[in-house]
C-alpha cells in the first residue's frame, strides 16, 4: 500500500518565519504535488515534479518555493509566511498519469 | 468558468436512499477522471476511476459521457458511512506527466 508521509499534523508559525513542509512517500512514485484546500475553493496546485531536482509551478505557486533532492522527498517552503497562507496543506504522489496519494496533510495557522 | 464544476451540496438523503452527483469539465483534451471520497478533516482517498464505458464497484456507479463532457457518481442503497464529502478530478497531459483538476466537492449526508 502507498504510503505517504507528512512530517507535521499541526504547525502554528508566526509571520515572516521561514516555513518548511516536509512530505517523503515509499513507492518510488516520480511525481510528487504539493496543493492547499480552502473551505469554498477545494485543492489547489501549488508546485509539482516529475523528476529529481524538476519542478513546475501550479496554479499558484506565489509565495511558495520547492526542493527535490532526492525522488522520496518534495519539500514546500514558504519563504516568509503571511495569514493568507493560513491553510490545509496536502501532499500527494503517482506514477505515470495513475491517481494520486494523498499524505494525511498538514494544517498550518500564521498567525 | 471553472475547470471542473460540481454542486457543493448537501445532498441529505436518507438511510437505503439512491443518491446521483454529476461534474462537468470544460477540457474536451481531459483524459483520465476519478471520484475520490473526502471525510471530515481528512485526506482525500481514491474512491474509483472512471472509465469510458462506464464502471461498477459495489453500491458504487460510475459514468463518462464525453459528448457533453461530464462524469457522474450513483451511489444505491445509502449507507450512514457514505457521509462525506466527494471530489470530482480530471486530468489531462501536461508536459511530461498528468495534472488533475479538482472540482470543489460535493457534500453528502446520510441520515438514519
Amino acid at each position: 500500500d502507498v504510503k505517504v508521509t507528512q512530517s507535521s499534523r499541526y504547525l502554528v508559525k508566526r509571520t515572516g518565519e521561514k516555513v518548511f513542509l516536509e512530505c517523503v512517500q515509499d513507492m518510488d512514485h516520480e511525481n510528487m504535488f504539493w496543493y492547499r484546500q480552502d473551505p469554498g475553493l477545494g485543492l489547489r496546485l501549488i508546485y509539482f515534479s516529475y523528476d529529481v531536482k524538476m519542478k513546475e509551478k501550479g496554479d499558484i505557486p506565489e509565495g511558495y518555493s520547492v526542493s527535490r533532492e532526492k525522488k522520496e522527498r518534495f519539500s514546500l517552503i514558504l519563504e516568509s509566511a503571511s495569514t493568507n497562507q493560513t491553510s490545509m496543506y496536502l501532499c500527494a504522489s503517482s506514477s505515470g498519469s495513475s491517481p494520486l496519494h494523498f499524505g494525511n496533510g498538514t494544517r498550518l495557522t500564521v498567525t | 468558468r471553472k475547470e471542473v464544476e460540481q454542486d457543493p451540496g448537501p445532498f441529505n438523503v436518507p438511510e437505503g436512499a439512491t443518491v446521483a452527483f454529476n461534474c462537468t469539465y470544460s477540457n474536451s483534451a481531459s483524459q483520465s477522471f476519478f471520484w475520490y471520497r473526502q471525510d471530515c478533516r481528512k485526506e482525500p482517498k481514491l474512491l474509483m476511476s472512471v472509465y469510458s464505458s462506464g464502471n461498477e464497484d459495489g453500491r458504487f456507479t460510475a459514468q463518462l459521457n464525453r459528448a457533453s463532457q461530464y462524469i457522474s457518481l450513483l451511489i444505491r442503497d445509502s449507507k450512514l458511512s457514505d457521509s462525506a464529502t466527494y471530489l470530482c478530478v480530471v486530468g489531462r497531459l501536461y508536459n511530461q506527466g498528468g495534472k488533475l483538476i479538482f472540482g470543489q466537492g460535493t457534500e453528502l449526508s446520510v441520515k438514519p
